[in-house]
């Protein structure tokens, strides 16, 4: 159903800075605010960002997320080893009445 | 703190009925602006929100499923239950139940650990 999609994988050293790209459409991420969860392996996902841009407390400011029309992404400053997660995107969808979840991105450090 | 704790059958048979039950403290579901969603993943794959609660027992259900899910409160108990229809092989996955809120504009701020369901004969 998925009608959000993401790079399956983005790689860089630590350090660098890496952006995960979201892409969606009018009825999703162009009219609705975006949320970003982290997922580490065998874990449960964990929100990192939400309203588009709001980070919750306890995520540092080296990721942040933004928007522009029917796209999003999420950047991660300063790559570190714990970084190494999938990360999703998700909004609400107005056409569908659902929340939807980008295909995800596996973040690895090189 | 809040927490969330996902519990139910590790393995059900094709066709089956799947009930699972969300226990939950450090909130109250019959709050104004508090909701409750389902999500699971199936094996290597990517997050699929299946539902969703709010305070006021209205719910959104995924599209796919709505002929097969239902989502039920008990808030006296800090329970929700998701019951999912004639299930299938590849209904199987862990299934996680999530916190939001207005204030968080419906994202979900808090999962539990999840639980994993196998749907096999």
């Amino acid at each position: 159903q998925s009608e959000v999609t993401q790079p399956p994988s983005v790689s860089g050293t630590p350090g660098q800075r890496v952006t995960i790209s979201c892409s969606g459409s009018s009825s999703n991420i162009g009219s609705n605010t975006v949320n970003w969860y982290q997922q580490l392996p065998g874990a449960a996902p964990k929100l990192l960002i939400y309203k588009t841009n709001q980070r919750p407390s306890g995520v540092p400011d080296r990721l942040s997320g933004s928007k522009s029309g029917p796209s999003a992404s999420l950047a991660i400053s300063g790559l570190q080893s714990d970084d190494e997660a999938d990360y999703y995107c998700a909004a609400w969808d107005d056409n569908l009445n659902a929340y939807v979840f980008g295909t995800g991105t596996k973040v690895t450090v090189l | 703190q809040i927490t969330l704790e996902e519990s139910g059958p590790a393995l059900v048979k094709p066709t089956q009925t799947l009930t699972l039950t969300c226990t939950f403290s450090g909130f109250s579901l019959s709050a104004t602006g508090v909701g409750l969603g389902w999500i699971r993943q199936p094996p290597g794959k990517a997050l699929e929100w299946l539902a969703l609660v709010y305070w006021d027992d209205d719910r959104r259900y995924r599209p796919s499923l709505r002929s097969r899910i239902t989502v039920t409160r008990d808030t006296s108990n800090n329970q929700v239950m998701l019951t999912l229809t004639n299930m299938d092989p590849e209904d199987s996955g862990t299934y996680y139940c999530a916190h939001t809120s207005r204030t968080a504009l419906w994202a979900f701020d808090i999962w539990g650990r999840g639980t994993g369901v196998t749907v096999s004969s």
